[in-house]
C-alpha cells in the first residue's frame, strides 16, 4: 500500500546552518500529492507547503520543497534555519489522485522534529 | 472564522472510564478527520466523515473507539473503557472537499488525554 518515511525522527541544527527534512513516499499512481505540514508547539497543525507537479520547486515561508517523481522524494529544505523553526515537521500523501474517486485521504509520515539551537 | 474546535482541551480520566470529545469543523467544510498524536506513533489516522457519512474508519481501534457526526457543525469520538495506552493528543481536522486530493486540512488545538 502507499507509505511515507521520513527517516529521521529528530533533526538537531544550529541557527544559521540549512535545513533538510527527508520524506520519501511510495504509492501506485503516477499522480501523487504530497504535502509538508508543521505543527508548532502550542498551536494546531498547519499546512506549509503542497505539490503534485514533478521537479517543480514550492516555496512558502522560506521553506522550498520539489517534488521528485523519479526518486519519489518531497524533501523540505531552508537556506538558514531560525531559533522560530523548531517545530514537528510531517509529510503527506494523497493516497487519491483527483479525478480517481472522491473519498481520498492522507498518508503520513511519522514526522520530524526540528530543534534549532543558538 | 473561529477554525476547528476542539473541547475538551484536556481531560483526565481513569482507567475504565468513558472520555468523550468533540469537535467542531469550520463552516462550510464538508469532510472531518480524527487523529491520535503520540511521540511514538506520530499522527495516526482514526477515522473520516463527508458530509457527516463515515468514510472510513480503517485507524480506529474497533473495540471501544467510535464516531460520530449526527450534524454538519460538531463531530464526537468516544472512548469506553480508556485504558492507559490510549493517552494521547487527539486532533480534529476539516476540510472543504475529500481531504485528499490538493485540499489543505485545518485541525483544531487537540484534546490532551490523560487515562491514569
Amino acid at each position: 500500500g502507499d507509505s511515507v518515511t521520513q527517516k529521521e525522527g529528530l533533526v538537531t541544527l544550529t541557527e544559521g546552518l540549512p535545513v533538510m527534512l527527508n520524506c520519501t513516499y511510495q504509492t501506485i499512481y503516477s499522480n501523487a500529492f504530497l504535502f509538508w505540514y508543521v505543527h508548532y508547539l502550542n498551536e494546531s497543525p498547519r499546512l506549509l507547503l503542497k505539490s503534485s507537479t514533478d521537479n517543480k520547486r514550492t516555496e512558502h515561508q522560506g521553506f522550498h520543497a520539489t517534488l521528485h517523481k523519479s526518486s519519489s522524494s518531497f524533501h523540505l529544505q531552508k537556506s538558514s534555519a531560525q531559533l522560530s523553526d523548531s517545530a514537528l515537521y510531517y509529510c503527506a500523501l494523497s493516497d487519491t489522485p483527483f479525478g480517481v474517486g472522491d473519498n481520498s485521504k492522507l498518508i503520513w509520515g511519522l514526522g520530524t522534529s526540528l530543534v534549532v539551537n543558538p | 472564522n473561529a477554525g476547528v474546535i476542539q473541547t475538551p482541551r484536556h481531560k483526565v480520566t481513569g482507567k475504565g472510564q468513558e472520555a468523550t470529545l468533540w469537535c467542531e469543523p469550520i463552516s462550510g467544510h464538508s469532510a472531518v478527520f480524527w487523529y491520535r498524536q503520540t511521540i511514538v506513533q506520530g499522527l495516526e489516522f482514526l477515522t473520516y466523515f463527508r458530509n457527516q457519512a463515515p468514510i472510513d474508519d480503517s485507524g480506529m481501534p474497533k473495540e471501544r473507539f467510535s464516531a460520530q457526526m449526527p450534524n454538519q457543525s460538531h463531530s464526537t469520538l468516544k472512548i469506553q473503557s480508556t485504558q492507559p495506552q490510549d493517552s494521547a493528543v487527539y486532533l480534529c481536522a476539516s476540510s472543504s472537499r475529500g481531504g485528499g486530493n490538493q485540499d489543505t486540512q485545518y485541525f483544531g488545538p487537540g484534546t490532551r488525554l490523560l487515562v491514569l
